[in-house]
């Protein structure tokens, strides 16, 4: 069964670092979405891509995140400037045209 | 903006026990999906309800959708200790929107 993948599962950084998270939807998939998780709170929407173009975005996702879909592939967020708030597991999902959003495993990001 | 709530947001059972979690939205959903994540794993997608009043059964989970498309509910029958874990529902605007999810509900089951 297809599934969404992310890597790494593990980042730790030092806080004002860029990271990327990078994450491989479901091939057949138009919908892509990163969401984030701070330890046991409940799963905060981020952004929403689609047609190579940002669809919807949370007041969470300031200028300091950007996404991207570099390749047909690859679906990629990026931090530029880490702060010790961002420390949080980071879904990514994807969906048809149908809703159903699929998660990925996620990669739980800690910031020094 | 919407907000979508979501009651207990802890339960304990005995195993055998039945078990409710309750989910509201202050606006009206396009539809309502239902996740289980385990301690230390992701969201797992269980079910998604569309229509208005809407009933669906997974062996012994049973999913509801509110008449008005803002409430939802997931009943689980004789509760077993694989069910632990939190039950988040989350529920979009329109096709294709962000999910806003509730705070979601964690069950414990002891045998």
């Amino acid at each position: 069964e297809p599934e969404v993948t992310q890597t790494p599962s593990h980042q730790v950084t030092q806080m004002g670092q860029e990271v990327i998270l990078r994450c491989v939807p479901i091939s057949n998939h138009l919908y892509f979405y990163w969401y984030r998780q701070i330890l046991g709170q409940k799963v905060e929407f981020l952004v929403s891509f689609y047609n190579n173009e940002i669809s919807e975005k949370s007041e969470i996702f300031d200028d300091q995140f950007s996404v991207e879909r570099p390749d047909g592939s690859n679906f990629t967020l990026k931090i530029r400037s880490t702060k010790l708030e961002d420390s949080a597991m980071y879904f990514c999902a994807s969906a048809t045209l149908a809703d159903t959003q699929y998660f990925g495993p996620g990669t739980r990001l800690t910031v020094l | 903006g919407q907000q979508v709530m979501q009651i207990p947001q802890y339960q304990h059972v005995q195993e055998g026990e039945d078990f409710t979690t309750y989910c509201n939205s202050s606006t009206t959903l396009s539809n309502i999906q239902w996740y289980k994540q385990r301690p230390g794993g992701h969201p797992v997608f269980l079910i998604q309800l569309v229509k208005s009043g809407e009933v669906k059964k997974q062996k012994r989970l049973t999913f509801q959708f509110g008449e008005a498309k803002k409430n939802s509910s997931l009943h689980i029958t004789a509760t077993q200790t694989t069910d632990v874990g939190t039950y988040f529902c989350a529920g979009t605007r329109q096709a294709g929107t962000a999910l806003i999810f509730g705070k979601g509900t964690t069950l414990s089951v002891s045998s």
